[in-house]
């Protein structure tokens, strides 16, 4: 099993372009995610999807929108990039837990370095 | 709310040393504590997890951690440090409910080894 993969792994884009991150992830997992990482800031949620076609905002949603084109795939736009969306972007999926029980694992791509300039 | 502090951006121990990263949380809810190691220009792994039962988790390479309610902390710790443990590690946190699966990172902790 592959895991999660994303694509690209590395991107450079000009201010304004527009371009879409891509994730998938074949463990069957429901639950699906996007972070990005700025150095000294951890790990900052995005956007997340519960379920198959249903997506909801994280802590850092605005410049941004997301699909969850099915089960497998978990996608990320930029819209109109800007320098501040510089910075690495991961995916991550978990499945719940049976029994109603939380703390499940998530498992993460190995991440998107994007560029703008 | 939830949220998570790491104590010290920056740690560095010696090899065999004992290493020690601290993590704090807050949280008006039992929590899942986590902690996740990235290596350079990878994803993050977990390393391991408290959801509930014994308080002291053990994960993998030798990593253990105590969930201390009445300290709201969940340190990590490693009896002898490698050199292979030189990483970036995270502590996280979820509460289910309302927020269930969504985890909330702290700063995280990068760890140098001197041989």
């Amino acid at each position: 099993n592959a895991g999660v993969t994303q694509t690209p792994k590395f991107q450079v884009l000009k201010t304004g372009q527009s371009m879409t991150l891509q994730c998938a992830q074949d463990m069957n997992h429901n639950s699906m995610y996007w972070y990005r990482q700025d150095p000294g800031m951890g790990l900052r949620l995005i956007y997340y999807s519960a379920s198959e076609g249903t997506t909801d905002k994280g802590e850092v949603p605005n410049g941004y929108n997301v699909s969850r084109l099915n089960k497998r795939e978990f996608s990320l736009r930029l819209e109109s990039a800007a320098p501040s969306q510089t910075s690495v972007y991961f995916c991550a999926s978990s499945e719940r837990l049976a029994g109603g029980i939380y703390g499940e694992t998530q498992y993460f791509g190995p991440g998107t370095r994007l560029l703008v300039l | 709310a939830q949220s998570v502090t790491q104590l010290g951006s920056h740690v560095s121990v010696s090899e065999g040393a004992l290493v020690l990263l601290r993590c704090n949380y807050s949280s008006s809810v039992p929590p899942y504590l986590f902690w996740y190691v990235q290596y350079p220009n990878q994803g993050l792994q977990l390393l391991l997890k408290y959801t509930t039962g014994a308080t002291l988790v053990k994960g993998i390479n030798g990593f253990e951690a105590e969930f201390k309610k009445s300290e709201t902390s969940f340190h990590l710790t490693k009896p002898s440090a490698h050199m292979s443990d030189a990483a970036e590690y995270f502590c996280a946190v979820s509460t289910g409910g309302t927020s269930y699966g969504k985890l909330t990172f702290g700063q995280g902790t990068i760890l140098t080894v001197h041989p």
